[in-house]
């Protein structure tokens, strides 16, 4: 059973195109993650959501948006498609608690490519 | 803008060498530290996860220090194998943050 799914593992899309990533994780994790990988293989936090109430949305554009429609699930859905929205995307999961609790689970990751 | 920094970028050693890298974190407001193995076309996994200033923590070749008041922790792998190649990630959480803050890593490689 993989913990943190991501779907789809390889995206490639037209510019000005609209898509979705979706992030499952069957750990009953309060807290999930969007990070975006950039070119210097950088894991960038985008989004943190805690029991469906955003908590961190970092200086992305409004383009992206996550969408949770239950505790289990963070989908990232972008908007007009740019060429610069190539990357690698990674949703992870963690628990809320102790600090010794809070290892994060990833997910396989989702390589976008903007065409 | 928290800054987690990680020296050095990359490292090349000898299969059988011992090596360490370094992770720099923001010593205030500080809550746990994570360190995460990532091998090429997989997910980060978690190796440690470090609260307590002076702790250290062990898994088979690797082991972990941690000094929160000057803001650093010391990740070890001792005779080091080809299968330890991977990018080492540590990520910072701070009490008032809800979320983890990477590094940029070390991308460790183990020549046979």
């Amino acid at each position: 059973d993989t913990a943190v799914s991501q779907t789809p593992k390889y995206l490639v899309t037209q510019m000005g195109n609209d898509k979705s990533i979706k992030c499952e994780q069957n750990l009953g994790h309060d807290t999930m993650y969007w990070y975006k990988q950039d070119s210097k293989k950088f894991l960038k936090i985008m989004f943190s959501y805690n029991n469906k109430e955003l908590i961190i949305n970092e200086t992305v554009p409004n383009r992206f948006s996550p969408k949770s429609p239950d505790k289990a699930h963070l989908n990232l859905h972008i908007n007009s498609l740019e060429l610069g929205d190539s990357a690698v995307y990674f949703c992870a999961s963690s628990q809320e608690g102790t600090a010794l609790n809070t290892e994060a689970f990833f997910g396989q990751g989702t390589r976008l490519t903007v065409v | 803008i928290l800054n987690v920094e990680q020296s050095p970028q990359s490292l090349h050693v000898q299969e059988g060498d011992s090596t360490n890298f370094t992770c720099s974190f923001p010593s205030s407001n500080f809550y746990a530290l994570h360190w995460y193995r990532w091998e090429t076309a997989k997910s980060p996994e978690a190796l440690f996860v470090m609260t307590l200033n002076g702790d250290e923590k062990k898994k088979g070749r690797i082991s972990a220090t941690l000094n929160t008041k000057e803001g650093y922790s010391y990740l070890y792998i001792k005779g080091s194998q080809p299968e330890d190649s991977a990018t080492y990630l540590c990520a910072f959480m701070g009490y008032n943050n809800n979320d983890m803050r990477f590094g940029a890593g070390t991308r460790l490689t183990v020549k046979p």
